[in-house]
């Protein structure tokens, strides 16, 4: 079983749409949560953390529910420029510190 | 935050032969992993490269096929070894400043004929 499981789209969403990105995990003893930003032909770029309480940056709020092990992001009043790929990711540092990465999620916002 | 450079940033090359890619950190970092992203795919964890000892390899990569060393705590260097078409992938460099961010460098893409 993979360690992260995302929907992979592709997520084509008009301009100023709210769109959701679902991750599950299959550790429960997975430590950090993060969702990365990859654009295309680029490298991977931290988004945001994710925390129990969940957090909130501007459009994008990020969520954590432990008990049923799920990550969520939710970006509001999508933006043309948010057009990337989406990428969820753990990590478990007991084990040496590495880090796990869904498989993406591709998003594009479409004027 | 920090700054990877990795080199080469892209090569051509030929079944059966060997590449080195090499990644340097602008400052010391305690642990440095190697990712493999093949097309359309997201990143594989490779190894993690200790400073001081041997590598530590993830299911399915192993030593022989892909040495790694790490001379020095700014710097480390992947091989992949006798190169097959199914070796064409993106090999991306990562550190962790124990700050819970990894920092990648650009990649290096990889092509095999």
């Amino acid at each position: 079983r993979k360690e992260v499981e995302q929907d992979p789209g592709p997520f084509n969403v008009p301009e100023g749409a709210t769109v959701a990105f679902n991750c599950t995990y299959s550790n429960s003893a997975s430590q950090s949560f993060f969702w990365y930003r990859q654009d295309c032909r680029k490298e991977p770029k931290l988004l945001m953390s994710v925390y129990s309480s969940g957090n909130e940056d501007g459009r994008f709020t990020a969520q954590l529910n432990r008990a049923s092990q799920y990550i969520s992001l939710l970006i509001r009043d999508s933006k043309l420029s948010d057009s990337a790929t989406y990428l969820c990711v753990v990590n478990k540092r007991w084990t040496g510190n590495q880090f796990y990465f869904g498989t993406g999620t591709s998003l594009t916002v479409i004027p | 935050s920090a700054v990877i450079s990795q080199k080469p940033s892209r090569d051509i090359c030929q079944r059966g032969t060997s590449l080195t890619i090499q990644c340097q950190v602008d400052s010391q970092v305690t642990m440095m992993f190697w990712y493999r992203q093949q097309p359309g795919q997201s990143l594989t964890l490779i190894a993690t490269a200790n400073q001081g000892s041997e590598a530590t390899y993830e299911s399915g990569f192993v030593i022989d096929k892909f040495p790694i060393s790490r001379p020095n705590l700014t710097f480390s260097t992947l091989t992949v070894s006798n190169m097959s078409p199914e070796d064409s992938s993106i090999y991306l460099c990562s550190v962790d400043k124990n700050t819970g961010e990894l920092f990648f460098g650009e990649g290096s893409r990889l092509t095999v004929l």
